[in-house]
C-alpha cells in the first residue's frame, strides 16, 4: 500500500452534474498529480499540485479544476460532466516539482449517464 | 474487477521464466522514467524507475534498460511469478516544464501460466 487514499471509490452522476472527488497524500509528500484513466487505456495527466499552487497542467479544458490544502490533500472537480469523462481518476502524491517518484492512490471510478 | 486493458499487447510467460517488456517513449527531451505494475481495480504501482544519465537500474527481480539513441525502455522481471501478471505501463517526464508530469505508455498486459 502506498499510503494515498482516495473518496469516494465509486460515483454516478448524470450528464451536466459536478462531481468532487478527494485524494490523501502520502506523509511526508507536499504534491499531488491527477490522471484520468479510460478503460484500455494509460492514464493521462491533468494537473499537478505543489504547496497548493497549480504547477502545470495536461490537455484538459477548465471545467477540470483543482484545490490542494494546506494538509496537501487535494480535490478534483469537474463541472459540466459529459459522458466521455467516465474513467478511472487516479492520484499520486509525491515530494517535489521536480522528477521524482509518484505513488498512485487506487483511483475513483466515475459513471457519467 | 474492472478490466485494465481490453485490447492491450499481450506476453504470455511460463512460470519461472524471464519477462521482458518493451516500451518506445516519445519525448527525447524527457529526462525520467518510470516503469508501474497495475492490477485490475487497482491504481499503478510503483515497480522501478530510471534517470537519463544512466542506462540500466538494478531492483528486486527486475531490471530496467534505457536505450535514449532510440527512445526505448525494457522491464525484465526475472523468474516471473504468478503474482507478476498484470499490466505494465512504462512513463516518462517529458520535461516541459509542467511539473512533474508523467506520459504513459498503453501498456502491456503480462500473463504468467503456472
Amino acid at each position: 500500500e502506498t499510503g494515498v487514499t482516495q473518496s469516494p471509490t465509486h460515483l454516478i452522476k448524470t450528464r451536466g452534474q459536478q462531481v468532487t472527488l478527494r485524494c490523501s497524500s502520502q506523509s511526508g509528500h507536499n504534491t499531488v498529480s491527477w490522471y484520468q484513466q479510460a478503460l484500455g487505456q494509460g492514464p493521462q495527466f491533468i494537473f499537478q499540485y505543489y504547496r497548493e499552487e497549480e504547477n502545470g497542467r495536461g490537455n484538459f479544458p477548465p471545467r477540470f479544476s483543482g484545490l490542494q490544502f494546506p494538509n496537501y490533500s487535494s480535490e478534483l472537480n469537474v463541472n459540466a460532466l459529459e459522458l466521455d469523462d467516465s474513467a478511472l481518476y487516479l492520484c499520486a502524491s509525491s515530494l517535489g516539482q521536480g522528477a521524482n517518484e509518484q505513488y498512485f492512490g487506487p483511483g475513483t471510478r466515475l459513471t457519467v449517464t | 474487477g474492472e478490466s485494465v486493458g481490453l485490447h492491450l499487447p499481450t506476453l504470455s510467460v511460463q512460470e519461472g521464466d524471464n519477462s521482458i517488456i518493451n516500451c518506445a517513449y516519445s519525448n527525447s527531451a524527457s529526462d525520467y522514467f518510470i516503469w508501474y505494475k497495475q492490477e485490475s481495480g487497482k491504481g499503478p504501482q510503483f515497480i522501478i524507475d530510471i534517470r537519463s544519465n544512466m542506462d540500466k537500474r538494478q531492483g528486486q527481480r527486475v531490471t530496467v534498460l534505457l536505450n535514449k539513441t532510440v527512445k526505448h525502455l525494457s522491464l525484465q522481471i526475472a523468474a516471473t511469478q504468478p503474482g507478476d501478471s498484470a499490466v505494465y505501463f512504462c512513463a516518462e517526464n517529458p520535461n516541459l516544464g509542467a511539473g512533474n508530469m508523467l506520459t504513459f505508455g498503453g501498456g502491456t498486459r503480462l500473463m504468467v501460466k503456472p
